[in-house]
C-alpha cells in the first residue's frame, strides 16, 4: 500500500502549457517536500512545507509553485513549461520538520514536455 | 554549489567483494547523515543513517565510516550481491535545516 501517493505517474505536456502534479501522504508527517530528478541533477530539492507552511525554497523559477490545502497535501503547479522541465518529481515527507529522520518519497510523476 | 559531493560515479565490483563508496561535505552545520539507495525506476528508500556523535555505523553488511575532522563518510557494502546493484545517494542536514541535501550518487553495479 503506497504511503505516499503521486498523481499522475506519466505525464506528457507541451510546452507552454500547464500541469498540477498531485501528492498526498499517509503516514500521518508533519513535513514534505518536492524534489526533482533528472539525468543532468539528480535528486535537486526543491520545496519544503512544514504545517502547511513553506519553509524553503530553493526553485529559481516563479513558475514552479507549491499549493498546500491539507496537511497532508502538496501539490505543484508548473506554469510556462519547458522542455528542461522534463524531470522526475518526487513528493516526500518526514515526521520531522527539521529534515533530521528519515524522508519517505513517492513514486513519482515523469514528465516529459515536448 | 554541490553542498555534499560523492565519488565515484560509478563503480563495479564483483559478487563477494567489498564495495567502497565516498562522501563529503563542506557545512559544518550537517548533523545527519544518511545514504539512499535507488534501484532502476523506483524511488529513493533509506539504506543507513549516521549521526556525528558516532564514527561508525553498522547494519548487517552495510557500514558507515564518519570522520567528522576530515568532513569525509564512506559507505563500506562488504560481501556485495547482485541485488545490491543500484544508485546510492549520500545526503546530509544540518540541526536547524529544512530539507536533506544530496549527492550525486554513486551507481554501483555488482557482477555475479
Amino acid at each position: 500500500d503506497p504511503k505516499i501517493i503521486q498523481k499522475p505517474k506519466y505525464l506528457v505536456a507541451v510546452t507552454g502549457s500547464e500541469k498540477i502534479l498531485i501528492c498526498e501522504q499517509y503516514l500521518g508527517h508533519n513535513a514534505m517536500y518536492w524534489y526533482r530528478q533528472s539525468a543532468k541533477k539528480p535528486l535537486e530539492f526543491m520545496f519544503s512545507y512544514s504545517y502547511q507552511k513553506l519553509m524553503d525554497n530553493q526553485t529559481a523559477s516563479s513558475r514552479f509553485q507549491p499549493q498546500s490545502s491539507k496537511k497532508n497535501h502538496l501539490d505543484l503547479q508548473i506554469t510556462a513549461l519547458k522542455p528542461d522541465d522534463s524531470a522526475t518529481y518526487f513528493c516526500a515527507s518526514s515526521q520531522d520538520p527539521n529534515a533530521n529522520t528519515e524522508v519517505f518519497f513517492g513514486k513519482g510523476t515523469r514528465l516529459t514536455v515536448v | 554549489q554541490q553542498q555534499v559531493r560523492q565519488s565515484p560515479q560509478s563503480l563495479t565490483v564483483w559478487e563477494g567483494e567489498t564495495a567502497i563508496l565516498n562522501c563529503s561535505y563542506e557545512d559544518s552545520t550537517f548533523d545527519y547523515f544518511p545514504w539512499y539507495w535507488q534501484f532502476p525506476r523506483e524511488s529513493p528508500a533509506l539504506l543507513i543513517a549516521i549521526r556525528p556523535v558516532s564514527n561508525k555505523k553498522e547494519d548487517g553488511r552495510f557500514t558507515i565510516f564518519f570522520n567528522k575532522r576530515e568532513k569525509k563518510l564512506s559507505l563500506h557494502i562488504t560481501d556485495s550481491q547482485p541485488g545490491d546493484s543500484a544508485t546510492y545517494f549520500c545526503a546530509a542536514s544540518p540541526n536547524s535545516g529544512t530539507y536533506q541535501r544530496f549527492g550525486t550518487g554513486t551507481k554501483l553495479q555488482v557482477v555475479p
